[in-house]
């Protein structure tokens, strides 16, 4: 089964500080995608970040870099030089390949607060 | 610019009436998700559809329905059944092709009933 975990539902970050999200999985597909989103207080779900099961480097978008361990099936989000803009929830989810019928499976989240 | 579109942002209903939350998107994608999302909790998926005239239930289908009649819509009924309506919707939508595709999101639809 399919399986998305993050054990962090609150965390505290300094501004300008680095920060990281824990995410693990489970899954014996060989291919899956991983993403990392945001959702401010507002509601809307942002995408941060995408990591591909065979890619061999670590995914990073500005900020943002994703820790991909695959033996360890862990997908760390590391944000760098925390802003309070970044306070917010953070999901981590994965997508099965197109024919597990492209769901997505969603962890809990994670709440970052970024103090002043 | 291509989206997705969720109307109304706040609904409000009373107890016992069916109520539709709307969500259209032109992406041209081929799937689509609606998502209930409780305070301080993560996503739970309500049904998702992966091409027109098709739908699969989910893991809190009991209490919704869902049509798509057309690639670009996928309307969500929350019915009199549906025991603790009052929570925030979502819907997404993502090409069917690849795993690489993240889903897109409308920014939500937050239902009070009383």
């Amino acid at each position: 089964a399919q399986k998305i975990t993050q054990t962090q539902p609150g965390m505290f970050v300094q501004e300008k500080e680095a920060v990281t999200l824990d995410c693990t999985y489970d899954t014996s597909d060989p291919s899956y995608g991983l993403f990392w989103y945001k959702q401010p207080s507002s509601g809307e779900m942002i995408f941060l970040i995408y990591q591909g099961s065979y890619d061999q480097q670590n995914a990073t978008e500005g900020r943002y870099s994703l820790n991909f361990q695959k033996a360890r099936k862990s997908a760390n989000l590391v944000i760098s030089a925390s802003q309070l803009g970044d306070s917010a929830m953070y999901f981590c989810a994965m997508r099965g390949a197109w024919d597990t019928g492209n769901q997505f499976y969603f962890g809990t989240g994670t709440s970052l607060t970024v103090i002043p | 610019d291509g989206g997705i579109t969720q109307s109304p942002k706040y609904l409000f209903r009373k107890e016992g009436q069916n109520v539709t939350l709307s969500c259209e998107q032109n992406l041209n994608h081929d799937a689509m998700y609606w998502y209930r999302q409780d305070p301080g909790q993560g996503l739970r998926l309500i049904y998702y559809s992966q091409i027109v005239n098709d739908f699969q239930k989910g893991d809190i289908a009991e209490g919704y329905s869902v049509s798509r009649e057309k690639k670009e819509s996928f309307p969500l009924t929350v019915t009199s059944a549906q025991k603790n309506p009052t929570a925030f919707y979502l819907c997404a939508s993502t090409p069917v092709s690849s795993y690489n595709s993240p889903l897109h999101f409308g920014n939500g639809t937050r239902l009070t009933v009383t």
